[in-house]
């Protein structure tokens, strides 16, 4: 299963609303999780089950979606938002990752 | 809390074989409803899935790589393994282990619908194929 995220590049300033979507090539049900990575750190747990928050996780971020489109949602962007996006498919037994979104300082 | 940690050589010969070692500290590999997951990453690029293996037995791989890839378990260390094969500068990366957690929805209700992420990650460990 493909999984595309829209948009690659993203510019943003801080307080800004932002969104990510993940579009995949074949229905996914709500088996989507979406990870944020800072460079050198292991990506970070943020969504899953398409829109349930992981424990610790700051409410600004929100997810939506089923079948094939899905988004990621930042209410109000904080300087520890900067990161690059990653959305990750578990319908079935194998697994697939977008391509990435990388969040940068307008 | 658990923890994981990659191990290995972190230079590898083309056409040699690849081997990782991912230790679980702070509770068991064999316990709960976990699949033990390797993933690696090019610099600069995204993320690709590798393969999981499940104390049950069950191993699942990406099909790209199913035909050079083994994942193993050795529970008696608490540790899970890789071994990539036939190597090329193209599988230069940085390698991650993960603990991937299954759960219902609401817990011990199975009609519930099952949800799945990789809630832990290994630090990750640099990979480099060169002669």
């Amino acid at each position: 299963i493909q999984l595309t995220q829209s948009p690659s590049f993203l510019s943003a300033s801080v307080g800004d609303r932002v969104t990510i979507t993940c579009r995949a090539s074949q229905g996914i049900s709500r088996y989507l999780a979406w990870y944020q990575q800072t460079p050198g750190k292991a990506p970070k747990l943020l969504i899953y089950a398409a829109s349930t928050l992981q424990s610790g996780v700051p409410s600004r971020f929100s997810g939506s979606g089923s079948g094939t489109e899905f988004t990621l949602t930042i209410s109000s962007l904080q300087p520890e938002d900067f990161a690059t996006y990653y959305c990750q498919q578990l319908n079935g037994d194998l697994y697939s990752f977008g391509q990435g979104t990388k969040l940068d300082i307008k | 809390q658990v923890q994981l940690q990659e191990s290995g050589p972190g230079l590898v010969k083309p056409s040699q074989t690849l081997s990782l070692t991912c230790t679980v500290t702070g509770g068991s590999i064999s316990s709960g409803t976990y699949y033990w997951n390797w993933i690696r990453q090019p610099a600069g690029k995204g993320l690709e899935w590798i393969g999981r293996f499940y104390t049950s037995g069950s191993i699942n791989y990406n099909p790209s790589l199913k035909s050079r890839t083994i994942i193993s378990l050795d529970s008696s260390k608490n540790q899970f393994s890789l071994k990539l094969s036939s190597v090329t500068a193209a599988d230069t990366a940085v390698y991650f282990c993960a603990r991937e957690r299954q759960r219902h929805a609401i817990l011990g209700v199975p009609s519930t619908p099952l949800l799945k992420f990789f809630d832990i990650w290994g630090q990750g460990t640099m990979v480099a194929v060169s002669s």
